[in-house]
């Protein structure tokens, strides 16, 4: 059974850089089906969609994001990661990875709650 | 970009009643279109895709329709569980998503 594991600060200071690692175990991160990605969540709000990268490395990044995003993949370790700079408490939020199939999200992890504060 | 509105933003319904949830593309998605259900402290679980298939294991009670900019899902007959928050979500340029901002279903 595929599960998804986020791993992150909980807390970033404003300006600084926010990093989360995804773990991937019972599948292959390797798989040629699948993007795998990153979306965020605030309280009462509908998802955003972070950006999404293939096992090739190539990576695909939500427009208003870019400029400060690099999402990246360890296939050694089966793990994707988020970086994202210079935050500011509107980066606050629920950050899930995902896999994602070429019409659905089929598998979550859990969340990892990321607070931007001094 | 491609925005989705989903209306109305709350629904309330009885168990056993009909209801009926909708969302609005900005611009053509064919039918590139899934439907979400999230309840609290929960990730969102997919119900249907390609706007009108559903998931693995979704009950028939949830059907989707439309096509191009305007989509609806339809809860045939609320079951206690099915009061949560429903999402829709475009992908005709996958792997971009883009999601609605919710309708909450809740118990009268």
């Amino acid at each position: 059974q595929l599960q998804l594991q986020e791993s992150g600060p909980g807390l970033v200071k404003p300006s600084e850089t926010l990093s989360v690692t995804c773990t991937v175990s019972g599948g292959s991160i390797s798989s040629p089906d699948y993007y795998w990605g990153w979306i965020r969540q605030t309280p009462g709000k509908g998802p955003q969609w972070i950006g999404s990268i293939y096992f090739s490395g190539r990576a695909h990044y939500n427009p208003s994001l870019k400029s400060r995003l690099i999402i990246s993949i360890d296939r050694s370790k089966n793990q994707f990661s988020l970086r994202l700079t210079s935050v500011t408490a509107a980066d606050s939020a629920l950050y899930y990875c995902a896999r994602q199939s070429e019409v659905e999200i089929d598998n979550w992890g859990q969340g990892t709650l990321v607070t931007v504060s001094s | 970009e491609i925005k989705m509105t989903q209306s109305p933003a709350t629904v309330s319904g009885s168990p056993g009643e009909r209801v009926t949830l909708s969302c609005r593309a900005s611009q053509t998605v064919a039918n590139s279109l899934a439907w979400y259900q999230q309840k609290p402290g929960q990730a969102p679980r997919v119900l249907i895709y390609g706007a009108s298939t559903r998931a693995t294991g979704i009950p028939a009670r949830f059907s989707g329709s439309g096509s191009g900019t305007e989509f609806t899902l339809t809860i045939s007959s609320l079951q206690s569980e099915d009061f949560a928050v429903y999402y829709c979500q475009e992908y005709n340029n996958w792997p971009s998503l883009t999601f609605g901002g919710g309708t909450k279903v809740e118990i009268k």
